[in-house]
């Protein structure tokens, strides 16, 4: 069966400071690969997702940026945080399959509040 | 654009009865998807159900149906037998084909009392 791991499932960062979250996805080869941000008590907003090694496409022009570097991994990241880069990061996969549109699975999420 | 709308922002259900969630929908697309999921407190999106626009009969997963009504944009979520584990955040979300996001709705707070 698949599993997403996704880590640290708590922060708390400065203004300013970097940022590094990661996703791993196992049981699956090839998938596709989505960060979210769900703001408090809203709906969850899609930032990045990426179809493969290296392939990241953007939906939100901000100061986050994703990374792909295996198959099964996905970074979040930030050189500077602001404060409204605070929220639940939700890094999700799905399957690649022609023919229908195949839900979407959620990791258990990363908690971010910036300070 | 695609929109969902989920217009209950709390409901309460007695442990053991049914309960519908409403969600509308909105999009120009022809062919997409409509899924509901759960959130409980511990922050992570539980897949429970997905519909087809194309599909000619409700889906049910367990104790989970959903009320497919093309031409009213309409997918309600219906659980029944619920339990004390049901309470929750629950979201409609839809993706159409060539899309990859997800749009959700706002959500539902659902509580079940003993």
């Amino acid at each position: 069966s698949q599993t997403i791991h996704q880590w640290p499932a708590t922060l708390v960062q400065p203004v300013g400071s970097p940022l590094s979250l990661e996703c791993t996805v196992e049981g699956t080869s090839n998938p596709n690969l989505y960060w979210y941000r769900q703001a408090a008590g809203r709906g969850l907003q899609l930032l990045f997702y990426s179809v493969g090694i290296g392939q990241i496409s953007s939906e939100v022009p901000q100061n986050l940026s994703a990374s792909r570097p295996q198959d099964r991994q996905f970074i979040l990241s930030s050189k500077k945080l602001l404060l409204s880069d605070s929220g639940f990061y939700l890094c999700a996969w799905s399957l690649k399959v022609f023919g229908r549109l195949y839900e979407q699975y959620f990791g258990p999420g990363t908690r971010l509040t910036v300070t | 654009a695609q929109k969902i709308t989920q217009t209950q922002p709390g409901m309460f259900v007695q442990e053991k009865e049914a309960v519908t969630l409403d969600c509308t929908y909105d999009t120009s697309d022809q062919s997409y998807g409509l899924f509901w999921y759960k959130q409980p407190s511990s922050g992570e999106m539980i897949f429970l159900i997905y519909q087809g626009s194309y599909d000619e009969q409700n889906a049910t997963e367990g104790r989970y149906s959903l009320n497919f009504q093309k031409a009213r944009k309409s997918a309600n979520l219906v659980i029944s037998a619920s339990q004390l584990g049901d309470s929750a955040m629950y979201f409609c979300a839809m993706r159409s084909t060539g899309r990859r996001a997800l749009t959700f709705g706002s959500g539902t707070r659902l509580q079940v009392q003993p």
